[in-house]
């Protein structure tokens, strides 16, 4: 069974603080993902990364940044939180189909950031 | 270009009653789709997903979902509803480098 664990399930940060976000997955997928997702906007995407060290922005980037050192592990940084920042986030992976198409994606338990 | 709409933003119905939820899609090409369920304050977890082995597929708890081109429908069905089935889903179609979500819809069975 694919298992995409996520660092925290709730973390509470204060304005201007940088926050770090972390996902792991254990079966060896290529693409990993963040979303956010709020009451009325579904889930957006921030960044996804189709291999180790590559990123592409997604809909929502503005605010933060992410890292993928090791195929495993992908970490969503937000530099200096702000309240708008304030969301549940969700971690995503999966595998590559070819020719730019991906197989279903694997969610983790996501993480409740409130930011004071 | 690509897209999915769910046609219901939020459904009810009666415990052991019938549940159908909704999805169009459009597609260039011969799509993947899948539905994801999520409870509250949790992940989505993956129902079924549609890849163009079958036009009928089943997934889990007894959800399946029948995929229609002439349609181009993939909607959600299950022969009767359960208390546990209350949640939210959401379509998704598996796009060129990125996955396009319906918008959700809310499952509320009353008992």
């Amino acid at each position: 069974d694919v298992k995409v664990t996520q660092s925290s399930r709730y973390l509470v940060k204060r304005t201007g603080e940088k926050v770090f976000l972390e996902c792991v997955q254990d079966m060896d997928h290529e693409n990993m993902f963040w979303y956010r997702q709020d009451p009325g906007l579904g889930l957006r995407l921030i960044y996804f990364s189709y291999d180790v060290k590559m990123k592409e922005k997604g809909d929502i980037p503005e605010g933060y940044s992410v890292s993928r050192e090791k195929k495993e592990r992908f970490s969503l940084i937000l530099e200096s939180a702000s309240t708008n920042q304030t969301s549940m986030y969700l971690c995503a992976s999966s595998l590559s189909k070819g020719l730019g198409s991906f197989d279903e994606q694997y969610f983790g338990p996501g993480t409740r950031l409130t930011v004071t | 270009a690509q897209s999915v709409t769910q046609l219901d933003s939020h459904v009810s119905v009666s415990e052991g009653t019938p549940v159908l939820l909704r999805c169009n899609y459009s597609s260039s090409y011969s799509p993947s789709l899948f539905w994801y369920v999520q409870h509250p304050n949790k992940g989505l977890q993956l129902l079924l997903k549609y890849t163009s082995a079958a036009t009928l597929v089943k997934g889990i708890n007894g959800f399946e979902a029948e995929f229609k081109k002439s349609e181009t429908s993939f909607h959600l069905t299950k022969p009767s509803a359960h208390m546990s089935d209350a949640a939210e889903y959401f379509c998704v179609l598996s796009g060129t480098y990125k996955y396009i979500f319906g918008t959700g819809t809310r499952l509320k069975v009353l008992a």
